[in-house]
């Protein structure tokens, strides 16, 4: 059972780079999310998209966009690459039919910036 | 008041001991609570569900007192292997399916 599988699990880019993060999920669920780990910071959700064909903004958006590309899919993209965005970005899914379910993660993309 | 709160620890504690983890929560409408634990950079993953009633689940248990706005965890007969980072969890209020993590309790678990 492969779960949800980022790619690529380590990443170094230059500042002004862009490049996306892909994200599969195979459980079937109809929500995924992207966050980003910080030390002392704990997880802060970037974007999410409840359903297939829907994304929304979460807690910390700004330079980062996402495409639900399919139900399996959904990808993250830093358009021009900042230091700030060093981090370790996690993608998760749930199923989003009776309300609020556990998400199911991602081992993490490990992305620094140069 | 943040939306979720935890005593980020480190809890240092030998083998066999119980250890209990606290967390509250600002949004009163919240409506589903979990326990996440994570292990030095990997990715966080699900402990267990919280209700309303309280559960257990082997040596766990959880507690939730609405009212409070509080949430808890109750390790029984630490092992080495607890040891991690534990995570709180509650939903962004509603049915909505975004959830707020908590930064975490440390818990470490000597022989």
């Amino acid at each position: 059972n492969a779960g949800v599988t980022q790619t690529p699990k380590f990443q170094v880019l230059k500042t002004g780079q862009s490049m996306t993060l892909q994200c599969a999920q195979d459980m079937n669920h109809n929500s995924m999310y992207w966050y980003r780990q910080d030390p002392g910071m704990g997880l802060r959700l970037i974007y999410y998209s409840a359903s297939e064909g829907t994304t929304d903004k979460g807690e910390v958006p700004n330079g980062y966009n996402v495409s639900r590309l399919n139900k399996r899919e959904f990808s993250l993209r830093l358009e021009s690459a900042a230091p700030s965005q060093t981090s370790v970005y996690f993608c998760a899914s749930s199923e989003a039919r009776g309300g609020p379910r556990p998400q199911h993660f991602g081992d993490g993309t490990r992305l620094s910036i140069l | 008041r943040k939306e979720v709160e935890q005593d980020p620890g480190p809890f240092n504690v030998p083998e066999g001991a119980t250890v209990a983890f606290n967390c509250t929560y600002s949004n009163s409408a919240s409506q589903s609570f979990f326990w996440y634990r994570q292990d030095c950079r990997k990715e966080p993953k699900l402990l267990m569900s919280v209700y309303s009633s309280g559960n257990e689940d082997g040596r766990f248990t959880a507690q939730l007192n609405r009212a409070s706005q509080y949430i808890s965890l109750l390790i029984r007969d630490s092992k080495l292997s607890d040891s991690a980072t534990y995570l709180c969890v509650v939903n962004r209020g509603q049915a909505g399916t975004a959830l707020i993590f908590g930064k975490g309790t440390t818990l470490s678990v000597s022989s």
